[in-house]
């Protein structure tokens, strides 16, 4: 079974923090996924990557960046942390590009004060 | 942008009934993918249909996908209190590069 894992299912934060969310994945999966989900909004893609070293923009970048320099690991950083992004996040990978279904690790709850 | 939307957004049935769930999409898409979440989890997938196929079947579901129509739906059949979840409805849009887009969910409660 594919397991998704994410490094905290809690975090509370202070607003100006640098935050880091780790994700792992020990499928071997290409593609790795960040997205947000807030009440009524549903989820929405932050950043994607389609290999090591490789990221590309999601619908809603701003105020975030991404690293991946290992196949398994995909992170998302928080460079200054703000109220607006207490949300939870959810990552989660697929194989190849073509219509995979994405497998989600549990969420990360961040709130940020 | 939403590509999915739902319908219902809440959805209230009796154990043993069947539920149906709908979404309706914009664009042309390779394939429809239906998730489900359970309070405060991740969420875990659950069936995928290509623009190809007009349904599909797995235990208790039932997909369907209408191309011509741009919408789907999602049939649990004799449901149970553990079906109780938030519903997704995801596309895979043509030439986006394999990301999908979701839908804002539909809230299914089953009452025992």
């Amino acid at each position: 079974d594919v397991k998704v894992t994410q490094s905290s299912r809690y975090l509370v934060k202070r607003t100006g923090e640098k935050v880091f969310l780790e994700c792992v994945q020990d499928m071997d999966h290409e593609n790795m996924f960040w997205y947000r989900q807030d009440p009524g909004l549903g989820l929405r893609l932050i950043y994607f990557s389609y290999d090591v070293k490789m990221k590309e923009k999601g619908d809603i970048p701003e105020g975030y960046s991404v690293s991946r320099e290992k196949k398994e690991r995909f992170s998302l950083i928080l460079e200054s942390a703000s109220t607006n992004q207490t949300s939870m996040y959810l990552c989660a990978s697929s194989r190849l590009r073509l219509g995979y279904e994405q497998y989600f690790g549990p969420g990360t709850r961040l709130t940020v004060t | 942008s939403q590509q999915g939307e739902e319908d219902p957004q809440a959805l209230s049935i009796q154990e043993g009934e069947n539920a149906t769930m709908n979404c309706s999409y914009k664009t042309s898409i390779n394939n429809l993918q239906w998730y489900r979440q359970n309070s405060g989890r991740g969420l875990v997938h659950l069936i995928l249909i290509r623009s190809n196929e007009r349904e599909k079947h797995s235990g208790r579901l039932r997909v369907t996908l209408d191309t011509s129509k741009k919408s789907s739906s999602l049939l649990i059949t004799a449901s149970r209190a553990a079906d109780t979840a938030s519903y997704f409805c995801a596309t895979d849009a043509t030439g986006a590069n394999s990301k999908l887009t979701f839908g804002k969910g539909i809230t299914l409660s089953v009452r025992p």
